[in-house]
């Protein structure tokens, strides 16, 4: 299958700090890639919708001033959790899906585990 | 009504059994459906996608679909513990991205 990889694995940042998370597909491009949210013992949430060279689509309820998403190229799209809080810690989770792929078979980042203390 | 909804479990199967794992969906229009493997901790791994009415076979996994039924399975023959996971059924309603059921945590018992 497609490789989706993200970076980093785990970040443990302070209250109120940002933290930038990458995604990118390393063997195709990618116009759309899509982040989840996932808590404990919970499925995943979309959260947005990244788009390349354009605006991203957020989910209601997801505040986009704070969860700041940026798709400057074909191949990366990143997320910047700003002014972390604890109650974002979750792990999140980025997909892209191959351009001519049946539908929308996606394949997944690692993923990233976020504790802020 | 959730949009993808699956039994929580924990499934619990011996070794060699078939394990089979259900969900149901609530937007008839959607077209594409997909049976993710979850290990604790990773992230969703693709085993099956279908996309019509019917059974589809690939290796130990079968994944079947009833549109009219808004329902759709899977079967995974002779159950290994390595398979034990929790498996999220998610569903394309048109909207290009996913929508998952809560997953079913299958423990396959040695």
């Amino acid at each position: 299958g497609a490789v989706v990889s993200q970076h980093p694995s785990r970040v443990i940042c302070k209250s109120g700090t940002s933290v930038k998370i990458e995604c990118r597909s390393l063997d195709f491009q990618a116009t759309t890639m899509f982040w989840y949210r996932q808590f404990p013992k919970q499925s995943l949430m979309l959260m947005a919708t990244s788009n390349e060279g354009s605006k991203a689509t957020y989910e209601q309820g997801v505040e986009k001033d704070k969860f700041l998403i940026n798709h400057a190229s074909l191949t990366l799209s990143t997320l910047t959790v700003t002014s972390a809080h604890p109650e974002d810690s979750s792990f999140y989770i980025c997909s892209a899906s191959p351009p001519g792929s049946m539908n929308t078979e996606a394949f997944f980042g690692q993923g990233t585990r976020l504790t802020v203390v | 009504q959730k949009e993808v909804e699956q039994n929580s479990g924990p499934l619990s199967v011996p070794e060699g059994a078939i394990a089979s794992l259900n969900c149901t969906y609530s937007d008839r229009g959607s077209q594409s459906f997909f049976w993710y493997r979850q290990y604790s901790g990773k992230s969703p791994e693709l085993i099956m996608s279908i996309y019509s009415n019917g059974d589809k076979e690939d290796g130990r996994f079968t994944a079947q679909l009833n549109k009219a039924s808004q329902y759709v399975s899977l079967l995974i023959r002779d159950s290994q513990p390595s398979d034990s996971a929790t498996y999220l059924c998610a569903v394309d309603t048109g909207r290009r991205a996913l929508t998952f059921g809560s997953g079913t945590r299958l423990q396959v018992q040695p």
